[in-house]
């Protein structure tokens, strides 16, 4: 069974402050790995798509990696804009098309 | 990217009634789309996958006579929660992918906030 773990649950940052969120995942042949923000009472919105190791990707402050066994959000040097819940998800040729989702990381930063 | 817009984005109803929810892709097709229910400070738990033309698939747990899924055309999928309890009360989120491109992200609508009092 496909695994996605997030961590940490909850980071709280100054303004200005950069850090990494953490996606590990367990799945039988990754095909995708995506980053999404989702903001209170919203649907996600997409940040990302890595599909090898050693891909990186960015988006303003927000630079997304992958290894064979997780994926990583940078955020370098923050803005309060920035606070949301961020969710990874996973999609491997053995889930039948859906996406495995991790349980997110609630981003507050600071001013 | 590809635009899903979900309807409505807020439904207040009473116990016993049914409930529709429709998504829609804007500007692309999708012959597939998935339904998620939100728990508070939860991930996305999948509900079903809606294939256009063809019975909805439902994940473990799913009452499909309660959930009832429909995909008409590619580009409209409804959701309808029948003889709704406050039990059902959560936030529903619909996604789609674009026609014939499986393994790309998924675009999510922008959720529906259901409260049955």
């Amino acid at each position: 069974e496909d695994q996605v773990t997030q961590s940490p649950e909850a980071l709280r940052l100054q303004e200005g402050e950069s850090s990494s969120l953490n996606c590990s995942y367990t799945v039988s042949g990754l095909r995708g790995l995506f980053w999404y923000r989702q903001d209170p009472g919203k649907g996600p919105e997409f940040l990302f798509t890595l599909y090898s190791a050693g891909e990186e990707k960015e988006k303003e402050r927000l630079k997304a990696t992958l290894t064979k066994k997780e994926s990583f959000l940078h955020i370098t040097a923050p803005k309060p804009e920035d606070s949301a819940t961020y969710l990874c998800a996973a999609f491997s040729s053995g889930s039948a098309r859906q996406l495995t989702f991790g349980s997110g990381t609630q981003l507050t930063v600071l001013p | 990217g590809a635009v899903v817009s979900q309807h409505p984005s807020r439904v207040i109803c009473k116990s016993g009634t049914s409930v529709k929810i429709e998504c829609r892709s804007l500007d692309f097709q999708a012959t597939t789309m998935f339904w998620y229910r939100q728990f508070p400070k939860k991930s996305l738990m999948l509900m079903a996958t809606s294939n256009e033309g063809s019975k909805a698939t439902y994940e473990q747990g799913v009452e499909k006579d309660k959930f009832l899924i429909n995909h008409a055309s590619l580009t409209l999928s409804t959701l309808t929660v029948t003889s709704a309890h406050p039990e059902d009360s959560s936030f529903y989120i619909c996604s789609a992918r674009v026609l014939g491109q499986v393994d790309t992200e998924a675009f999510f609508g922008q959720g529906t906030r259901l409260t049955v009092v």
